[in-house]
Parts: C-alpha cells; structure tokens; sequence
C-alpha cells in the first residue's frame, strides 16, 4: 500500500514552453502534498507544500508564478513549469503525506531544450 | 532552525563488511526521524523510521538504527554490506504540522569487491 505515482517519468520540452507533471496517491488520500527538486548529487530541495482545496505554500526563492501547484483533490496534485528554460531542467519528485509519513513518487526528469 | 547532518559525502566500503552511516540533527522536541535510500534512476525508499519506543529501530533490507537523544544522533548500520546496498542514503527529520522533512545533504554509499 501507499502507493504514489508520478507521470510522465521523463519529459523533453522546448525553451518557453509549459509542462504538468502529475502526483497521485493511488491507494490513500493525502491531504498533503509536497513538490520537490533534486539536481544531481545533492539532496532533495523542497519546493512547495500543498493542501487540498488551499493555495500552495512555496519556499523561499521559489517562484510561485514559474511553478504553478494545484492540490484539487485528495489523491492528485500537479506541478506545472511555465515558460520553462534550460535552467528548469532537474529532477522533480512529489510526496504524499499520510499520518506522519511521506511517500514519495518515482521521480519526473525533466529536460529543456 | 532544525537541520540534519551527515558528516560523511561518501563512504567505501568492501562487501562484506559492516557500515555505519552517521546522521545528527537539531531539533527542539521529540523528533520523527527517517532514513531514505536513493538508488541510481530509482525513487527513494523508505528504510526505516524512529516516532517513539525502542530506540533501536529494525527496517528493510537488514539495515537498523539507533536513536540517541542525548547524542542527537540517528545512525544508520548495517552489519554486512552486499553490492547492491551502492547507493545515496539520506537521513531526515519531520517537523511541522504538515510533517514537513528537513532533509540532510546525503551519504553516498560506495561498496568495493
């Protein structure tokens, strides 16, 4: 159980394009969600945390109007970069909280071209 | 603030052998704490968690950890190493009413043959 998916796994966008990623709690119902950013050999960076039905809470120097959160229901939370550029390229990964534990989705890299 | 630290960016160790993979963190209250595991292009993993109780805590894959309050230590220990524990251990402490993680910076696990 607690299972948490994440699509697309990888994705290759175009300079000032958008692109969603989704996270979904398949399993349970989380009432938090968490965005996270990982660049290669450090740790995970927490982007924004994400209530269901609520706005996003964003991380200092995290740019709410870049990275577009949606918490619309209990199980499925988005990330959408907008006009993204070469410099959004990382590997973002979600979680969702039940009780006191994260479970974390597989993992989105995303590359800008 | 909180925060979690892992001295060590990596550690080699001969398969075979036993490891310890040290964790310390600064927190105010009792704390949740979570040891993760990140394999290559892989998600991360839950190893084991420490709310309460025993403060000696068993996870997965033969790994264990100790709780020592008046240490602020979590270590991570395994008494023999396979080929296949290589990988990025992260050590974690849940804080908040959202359980927000305060992550460390990472252990990268080596194994020599």
């Amino acid at each position: 159980g607690a299972v948490v998916s994440q699509h697309p796994s990888w994705v290759i966008c175009k300079s000032g394009t958008s692109v969603k990623i989704e996270c979904r709690s398949l399993d349970f119902q989380a009432t938090t969600m968490f965005w996270y950013r990982q660049f290669p050999k450090q740790s995970l960076m927490l982007m924004a945390t994400s209530n269901e039905g609520s706005k996003a809470t964003y991380e200092q120097g995290v740019e709410k109007d870049k990275f577009l959160i949606n918490h619309a229901s209990l199980t499925l939370s988005t990330l959408t970069v907008t006009s993204a550029h070469p410099e959004d390229s990382s590997f973002y990964i979600c979680s969702a909280r039940m009780g006191y534990e994260q479970y974390f989705g597989p993992g989105t890299r995303l590359t800008v071209t | 603030a909180q925060s979690v630290t892992q001295p060590d960016i990596h550690i080699t160790v001969s398969e075979g052998a036993s490891l310890e993979l040290r964790c310390n963190y600064s927190y105010g209250a009792t704390p949740y704490l979570f040891w993760y595991v990140q394999s290559p292009g892989q998600g991360l993993q839950l190893l084991l968690k420490y709310f309460s109780g025993d403060t000696l805590v068993q996870g997965i894959k033969g790994f264990e950890a100790e709780f020592k309050r008046s240490q602020s230590s979590f270590n991570l220990r395994k008494p023999s190493v396979h080929w296949s524990d290589a990988a990025e251990y992260f050590c974690a402490v849940g804080e908040g009413s959202n359980y927000q993680l305060i992550w460390g910076a990472g252990t990268k696990l080596i194994i020599k043959p």
